[in-house]
């Protein structure tokens, strides 16, 4: 069965750290992925997709996910969070034009 | 700027209301869906729309109906809200198979005491 998991539900990271929220997936294809950020009292952004080709993706605000067949991942990074980057994250799988979603991992920043 | 816009953000009804929740696109987007999340469970897909007048159940259609009069809007009927339809509902819109620009729209909070 398709399906995105998202073991984290919390993470807790210093601002100026860097951060890694992992995604694992369950598909019987070649994958297409997306992460989405949400802010308080927003709805959901795209920061970045992998649809093929180069496994490392670059996204906006600077994030970046690396996409592992063989490790069935799609973890997302940033080497230094902001205060900003406070906000839960979902990856998601395309499977025929619907996404499925992960639970989601919210991201809180200490001062 | 394009984007998909949600009627309230906020929303208290009681047991047993009829309750609409709108959606507004201005992209000329043929598909909109509704979606409903949960802390822990990310989104669910309650109802989604190919075109207008077309509808398709998700994966958690129970309770909930859908209305697709007009190309731009897309609305969620609660026919007898109850308290496990409390949750945070998102509407989304794309143009067919460009699931890259799933635009969403900010949510509403529903409340059912």
């Amino acid at each position: 069965a398709q399906s995105v998991t998202q073991p984290d539900i919390h993470i807790t990271v210093s601002e100026g750290a860097s951060l890694e929220l992992r995604c694992n997936y369950s598909y019987g294809a070649t994958p297409y992925l997306f992460w989405y950020v949400q802010s308080p009292g927003q709805g959901l952004q795209l920061l970045l997709k992998y649809f093929s080709g180069d496994t490392l993706v670059q996204g906006i605000k600077g994030f970046e996910a690396e996409f592992k067949r063989s490790q069935s991942s799609f973890n997302l990074r940033k080497p230094s969070v902001h205060w900003s980057d406070a906000a839960e994250y979902f990856c998601a799988l395309d499977s025929n034009y619907q996404l499925i979603w992960g639970a989601g991992t919210k991201l809180i920043i200490k001062p | 700027d394009v984007k998909v816009t949600q009627s309230s953000r906020y929303l208290v009804k009681r047991t047993g209301e009829k309750v609409f929740l709108e959606c507004v696109q201005d992209m000329d987007h043929e598909n909109m869906f509704w979606y409903r999340q949960d802390p822990g469970l990310g989104l669910r897909l309650i109802y989604f729309s190919y075109d207008v007048k077309m509808k398709e159940k998700g994966d958690i259609p129970e309770g909930y109906s859908v209305s697709r009069e007009k190309k731009e809007r897309f609305s969620l009927i609660l026919e007898s809200a109850s308290t496990n339809q409390t949750s945070m509902y998102l509407c989304a819109s794309r143009s067919p198979g460009a699931s890259e620009k799933l635009l969403f729209g900010s949510g509403t909070q529903l409340s059912v005491l």
